[in-house]
């Protein structure tokens, strides 16, 4: 059971570069999330996914786009990099289970470090 | 929309004291789940502790418990006998009941975070 797996783990962009951080979880998880935390701060939502075919935007989604045409599968495209999307990108997932139950705890990736250069 | 604050960007203890983290938070929703996260110089999110809105008593994880204060939005992180390895960024978070409906489907809403040193 290998959770959350996110691709690459680091990577550095020229400006103008595109690329697509890849994430895929193996536990049947209906909700996704992008995340991106630039330094010393928290986390900011970028896009979420409530079930393939289902996306929509977070608090920070200029830059990025989002698919989901799989339930495993949530990747984040960047186009046209620019040096104020250098950050750690997570990618998490979870379960709506039953009312207050231990489904409701998103499961986090390791994280991807992007550097636009 | 909910927000979340964490009032101390540092923090330090020395080891084998205990420290407490603050939080609040401002909702208008009854039913939710209140996190911490750990974060060390790894970048790895680590969950340490949770507690559901409902209930009134606080969570505890071995050297790791809340004081959970519902009316006044306050979500504080006391961790008893510190440890070096306790040293890295601390998150506060808050996530709706999904089964609550609205629409925030879910995501974390998360503070700007704590950096604890730990002094041996």
């Amino acid at each position: 059971n290998a959770g959350v797996t996110q691709t690459p783990k680091f990577r550095i962009l020229k400006i103008g570069q595109s690329m697509t951080l890849q994430c895929a979880q193996d536990m049947n998880h209906n909700y996704m999330y992008w995340y991106r935390q630039d330094p010393g701060m928290g986390l900011k939502l970028i896009y979420y996914s409530v079930g393939a075919g289902i996306t929509d935007k977070g608090e920070v989604p200029n830059g990025y786009n989002v698919s989901r045409s799989t339930t495993e599968d949530f990747p984040l495209r960047l186009e046209l990099a620019a040096p104020s999307q250098t950050s750690v990108y997570f990618c998490a997932s979870s379960y709506k289970g039953r009312p207050f139950s231990g489904a409701n705890v998103l499961t986090f990736g390791a994280g991807s470090r992007l550097t636009v250069l | 929309a909910q927000t979340v604050t964490q009032s101390q960007p540092e923090m330090s203890v020395q080891e084998a004291e205990t420290v407490t983290l603050s939080c609040t938070y401002d909702t208008s929703e009854s039913d939710y789940y209140l996190f911490w996260y750990k974060q060390p110089p790894s970048r790895q999110m680590i969950l340490v502790i949770r507690q559901e809105a409902y209930k009134q008593q606080n969570a505890t994880e071995n050297r790791f418990s809340v004081n959970f204060q519902k009316a006044a939005k306050s979500f504080s992180l006391k961790i008893s006998d510190s440890q070096l390895g306790d040293a890295a960024m601390y998150f506060c978070a808050y996530r709706s009941d999904l089964n609550a409906g609205g629409t925030s489907y879910g995501k974390l809403t998360f503070g700007q975070g704590t950096i604890l040193t730990v002094h041996p």
